[in-house]
């Protein structure tokens, strides 16, 4: 699976949208974009995932460049329940037993008053 | 998504004793996996628990230490052997597949473990 990587950290005011990068520039055209977070001592929570239109759900918007050489997850409007590290991890799918998944370090977002 | 349950959510376990995790899923799934993530750390694949047959593990990780059952499509368990304080991480299941979640991975609570 191609490498990802992210900031290490990011601050969002309260109410306003937050945007977290993610270039995974080796990314093959069988591999999706995977976003999950993992607040502080659960376990991570799936958000949303692509291949290569834009996707959108209840949680977060996901936006891929053209090239799917990078990324972007989109929280519209934050909230201090949003603190949490964010990973971006670039998985092959349909590949029966081999679907495995490989976290880097994240973005840990800090979201203020 | 799933309902994954774990047990115990924490325990504290002495030097060379050994601890079960279980991990429950509240409808039928292909896959389950069993991840470490020790104190500042990302999460690291130990293995993918097979039903029916022996599980698959990672690099760096046997059997011997981590034993691992799975004896239907919706329960699994891990096994931390001969504990040593290097061992304190949380421990996290995580299942995919079958109707329902498709190839998404969905992880459970986690168990914390504080060995002394």
């Amino acid at each position: 699976d191609a490498k990802t990587t992210q900031p290490t950290s990011m601050d969002c005011a309260e109410g306003r949208a937050a945007n977290l990068p993610c270039n995974h520039s080796t990314i093959s055209g069988n591999e999706y974009v995977y976003w999950y977070r993992q607040i502080h001592s659960q376990g991570p929570q799936y958000i949303i995932h692509g291949l290569k239109n834009n996707e959108t759900n209840e949680m977060a918007s996901l936006i891929i460049t053209e090239d799917r050489k990078s990324s972007t997850l989109i929280l519209p409007h934050a909230t201090l329940r949003d603190t949490a590290v964010y990973y971006c991890i670039v998985r092959r799918v349909n590949t029966g037993t081999a679907s495995k998944l490989t976290f880097g370090t994240g973005t840990r977002l800090q979201v203020t008053l | 998504s799933a309902v994954i349950s774990q047990k115990p959510s924490r325990d504290i376990c002495q030097r060379g004793t050994s601890l079960t995790i279980q991990c429950q899923v509240d409808s039928q799934v292909t896959m389950m996996f069993w991840y470490r993530q020790q104190p500042g750390q990302s999460l690291t694949l130990i293995a993918t628990a097979n039903q029916g047959s022996e599980a698959t593990y990672e690099s760096g990780f046997v059997i011997d230490k981590f034993p691992i059952s799975r004896p239907n499509l919706t329960f699994s368990t891990l096994t931390v052997s001969n504990m040593s304080p290097e061992d304190s991480s949380i421990y996290l299941c995580s299942v995919a597949g079958g109707f329902r979640l498709q190839e998404t991975q969905y992880f459970g609570p986690g168990t914390r473990l504080l060995v002394l």
